[in-house]
């Protein structure tokens, strides 16, 4: 059985980095055929998908226009996880973060964390 | 960027049929996802490449995808059935997943 396992501060400061680690068991972050997100949920925004890493043969990186020039998701094959750091963050960074796998070329988010509430303070 | 429309809120009384509707620009030409959400919890996978179930998910779970609107079909409803349902596909265009806004399920 996969499960994801989120991990993390629930209050970060204004201008400061938001740092998450999801633990991933029953797979592995080298997976050939998954791939490992974060996605963000708040009343304001709805669900957005903040980015994206996965290995095919080689690790790749994808992430949302919206957050590209502050985000960074790193694999950590030694612990079988993967991590966010979400830089320089404001208030509107306040949201619930979620982990999750996807699977197949329509990316379908197939197994997802618990959630992680965090919040920017100003 | 690729918007999907869906109504804010539907309801349906037990044991009927509810219709939850995802519109989108030639959406029939897309994979369409669709995730339930209980207050409190995390997405579920409903529904993948727009009629297929995961496993554990009741075949009473359908949907259908043509033209310029995706449908996710819920059966012989029930009030567990009551939450946040989202519509998702992957944007090609911008290599980037899109969600549409979600549908409150009322059960009445």
């Amino acid at each position: 059985q996969i499960q994801l396992q989120q991990s993390g501060p629930g209050l970060v400061k204004s201008s400061q980095t938001l740092s998450l680690t999801c633990v991933i068991t029953g797979d592995s972050v080298s997976s050939n055929s998954a791939a490992w997100n974060w996605i963000r949920q708040s009343p304001s925004r709805g669900l957005e998908w903040l980015g994206t890493t996965y290995y095919r043969s080689k690790w790749y990186n994808n992430y949302a226009v919206s957050v590209k020039s502050r985000i960074t998701i790193n694999p950590d094959t030694s612990k079988n996880q993967f991590s966010l750091q979400l830089n320089s963050v404001t208030p509107e960074d306040t949201a619930v973060y979620y982990c999750a796998r996807s699977i197949g070329s329509g990316y379908a988010y197939n197994i997802w964390g618990q959630g992680t509430m965090v919040s920017v303070s100003a | 960027s690729y918007v999907l429309t869906q109504p804010p809120s539907v309801s349906v009384a037990p044991g009927k049929t509810a219709r939850i509707t995802c519109g989108g620009n030639n959406i029939g030409s897309k994979t369409v996802h669709w995730y339930q959400q209980k207050p409190g919890q995390a997405p579920v996978l409903v529904i993948s490449y727009d009629n297929d179930r995961p496993s554990g998910i009741p075949e009473r779970f359908s949907g259908s995808n043509s033209a310029n609107t995706a449908t996710l079909t819920i059966s012989r409803v029930e009030a567990g059935d009551e939450a946040d349902y989202y519509c998702q596909v992957w944007d090609s265009s911008s290599d980037h997943p899109v969600f549409g806004g979600g549908t409150k399920l009322t059960v009445l």
